[in-house]
């Protein structure tokens, strides 16, 4: 009964590869987002969809492209990964509502070697 | 200027101790506001939000200061689980959620 699911946990790939992560929530929710946080610890948006449809995208490169196939499910696709890629990628899910909070994922961690 | 800013600490504390961390933002539009809670290796899980008028959840207490844009948390009786990273979350735009770094605090016996 996960709230919000993604997978897989732990992704280690090479320089150039193409790789999906996926995302699923069973809360409802009509907004979902793809949240990136690197070495640092920073928790940086890069997505938000409501509904289906793409509201923000955070000058992420080309390379990301996120597809939400209907509003519980927000896959993020990357082509051609670079060493830069390397970090954890939360998926999240929220009413999208002034107060509502995020629900994450567990997080995917991503290596690029 | 970064749009959430916190201390990123760390703050190292005994067990009983009172701490408190602050957040400042810069969007005055700024509409609600959160404190998350991570713990190493873990996804980031609201520990409470943040009302205007200040609220209280058991050790936890959030204050909001609009005027001066900045929202504070205050931990009572710290405990050793209390170890975590402290994340401040604004909300401006109904979909735009922005993270300050986090402040880490380090509960010791």
């Amino acid at each position: 009964d996960t709230a919000v699911s993604q997978t897989p946990k732990y992704l280690v790939t090479q320089m150039g590869n193409d790789k999906s992560i996926k995302c699923e929530q069973n809360l409802g929710h009509d907004t979902m987002y793809w949240y990136k946080q690197d070495s640092k610890k920073f928790l940086k948006i890069m997505f938000s969809y409501n509904n289906k449809e793409l509201i923000i995208n955070e000058t992420v490169p080309n390379r990301f492209s996120p597809k939400s196939p209907d509003k519980a499910h927000l896959n993020l696709h990357i082509n051609s990964l670079e060493l830069g890629d390397s970090a954890v990628y939360f998926c999240a899910s929220s009413h999208g509502l002034d107060n509502s909070p995020l629900h994450f994922g567990n997080g995917t961690r991503l290596t690029v070697t | 200027r970064k749009e959430v800013e916190q201390d990123p600490g760390p703050f190292n504390v005994p067990e009983g101790a009172t701490v408190a961390f602050n957040c400042t933002y810069s969007n005055s539009a700024s509409q609600s506001f959160f404190w998350y809670r991570q713990d190493c290796r873990k996804e980031p899980k609201l520990l409470m939000s943040v009302y205007s008028s200040g609220n209280e959840d058991g050790r936890f207490t959030a204050q909001l200061n609009r005027a001066s844009q900045y929202i504070s948390l205050l931990i009572r009786d710290s405990k050793l689980s209390d170890s975590a990273t402290y994340l401040c979350v604004v909300r401006y735009n109904t979909d735009k959620l922005i993270f300050g770094t986090g402040t880490r605090l380090q509960v010791f016996p």
